[in-house]
């Protein structure tokens, strides 16, 4: 089977920089994405990596891991329209499908 | 503009009643997805289709009906079997058939038990 790991909740401040862990457990692996959701919202991609390393895009970057299955998302210089819900999500050997984590509740505070 | 279009918003099923949620999209996707969101909860999979006139189970796919008679419509029914049915349900399609990463979400329905 396939399971995810990530924090339930972060809270940080305007302006700062947070950066948001998922560790996964899968049998195959073919890459991690990353989805934004605000409440009652639609998610929304963010980004995805399937090779090792660091992909930005512009105030959002993502990182992999592969060999310790971990990935991370990291928001910079963050603005209070931030505050959202984040989910990391597999693709392995399960039909391709993706596997979502549980979210993380981001808070941007003043 | 296209998009994923997910009716109604907001939906209250009676006791053994059947209701049926709508999604329908105009970006010429092949493949689509139902998810269900519980509160604070991730995403998970009902049931997905690949292409017209076929489609899988997912992870839950117990109490739930699909049909996939059209490119563009992929319409999912709560049975009355689906004992716990109040959730956030979440419609979604994407290129390239299922082996695509980017998936593009409607703005979900709102199930309720009266």
């Amino acid at each position: 089977g396939q399971s995810l790991e990530q924090p339930s909740e972060v809270t940080a401040v305007e302006g700062a920089i947070v950066q948001i862990n998922c560790t996964y457990q899968t049998s195959g692996f073919y890459g991690l994405s990353w989805y934004q959701q605000h409440d009652g919202g639609a998610p929304t991609f963010l980004s995805y990596n399937a090779l090792d390393g660091l992909e930005e895009t512009g105030r959002f970057s993502s990182f992999l891991s592969r060999s310790d299955s971990y990935g991370y998302l990291l928001l910079q210089e963050l603005q209070m329209k931030d505050s959202a819900s984040y989910f990391c999500a597999v693709k392995g050997n399960a039909g391709n499908m993706l596997t979502f984590g549980g979210g993380t509740r981001l808070m941007v505070k003043p | 503009d296209g998009g994923i279009t997910q009716s109604p918003k907001y939906l209250f099923r009676k006791e053994g009643q059947n209701v049926t949620l709508s999604c329908e999209q105009n970006l010429n996707h092949d493949a689509m997805y139902w998810y269900r969101q519980d509160p604070g909860q991730g995403l998970r999979l009902i049931y997905y289709s690949q292409i017209v006139n076929d489609f899988q189970k997912g992870d839950i796919a117990e109490g739930y009906s699909v049909s996939r008679e059209k490119k563009e419509s992929f319409p999912l029914t709560v049975t009355s079997a689906q004992k716990n049915p109040t959730a956030f349900y979440l419609c979604a399609s994407s290129t390239q058939g299922v082996s695509n990463e980017k998936l593009f979400f409607g703005s979900g329905t709102q199930l309720s038990v009266l």
